[in-house]
């Protein structure tokens, strides 16, 4: 299965400012998926990210909040803007190799927002 | 709506018994199922998988038993061992392609005890 690295594995951020997670994979990938596990909650789908276009959102989220980037078919950002202590999650990338070897996530991004 | 349920926030079982973890969904149009495994401070790592045209699915001591009629499925550790005290994601998707968004259950909680 695919490795990925995400970073950072942990932040503490002021409110009103944004942090980039970057998500690295060892292989190429068609599509790369963003995740929120807030606390106590499962893991939401926040957008999917293709190369060479823009990323396709959930209902509930906004590119302006999440603006996403996938310069290429082993890499992609998430951004999360004017932060706020909802926004306190974590935060963790994915991808899929083939049906039979399920979705490989990366260690994921524990944000918390003061 | 919540479409892949996990009814069950934790559970506790003696070392060398069977855990049973159980997951219902009510979306008609899933046709894969999933289970990942997650430790604190860690990103969910892919456990084993079902296909709708199966009823069960073994790889060593992690059965997957899935019910299409009662959308049901449950995964069965036997023997438990303490290392597999984690938060066990069901999760789901639904036919379309090579990279389908999974969608998940809010997580039990195994605990194996000494």
């Amino acid at each position: 299965s695919a490795v990925i690295s995400q970073k950072p594995s942990r932040d503490i951020c002021q409110r009103g400012t944004s942090l980039t997670i970057q998500c690295q994979v060892d292989s190429q990938v068609t599509m790369m998926f963003w995740y929120r596990q807030q606390p106590g909650q499962s893991l939401t789908l926040i957008a999917t990210a293709n190369q060479g276009s823009e990323a396709t959102y959930e209902s509930g989220f906004v590119i302006d909040k999440f603006p996403i980037s996938r310069p290429n078919l082993t890499f992609s950002t998430l951004t999360v803007s004017n932060m706020s202590p909802e926004d306190s999650s974590i935060y963790l990338c994915s991808v899929n190799r083939g049906r039979g070897y399920g979705y490989t996530f990366g260690s994921g991004t524990r944000l918390t927002v003061v | 709506d919540q479409q892949v349920k996990q009814n069950s926030p934790s559970l506790s079982v003696q070392e060398g018994r069977i855990s049973i973890l159980n997951c219902d969904y009510t979306n008609s149009m899933f046709d894969y199922f999933l289970w990942y495994k997650k430790y604190p401070a860690e990103g969910p790592t892919f456990l084993i998988s079902i296909s709708s045209i199966k009823d069960k699915n073994e790889d060593g001591r992690f059965t997957v038993f899935l019910n299409k009629s009662a959308k049901h499925l449950s995964l069965h550790i036997v023997p438990s061992q303490p290392g597999d005290s984690a938060v066990y994601f069901c999760a789901a998707s639904a036919l379309g392609g090579s990279a389908r968004q999974l969608t998940f259950g809010s997580g039990t909680q195994l605990t194996v005890l000494p």
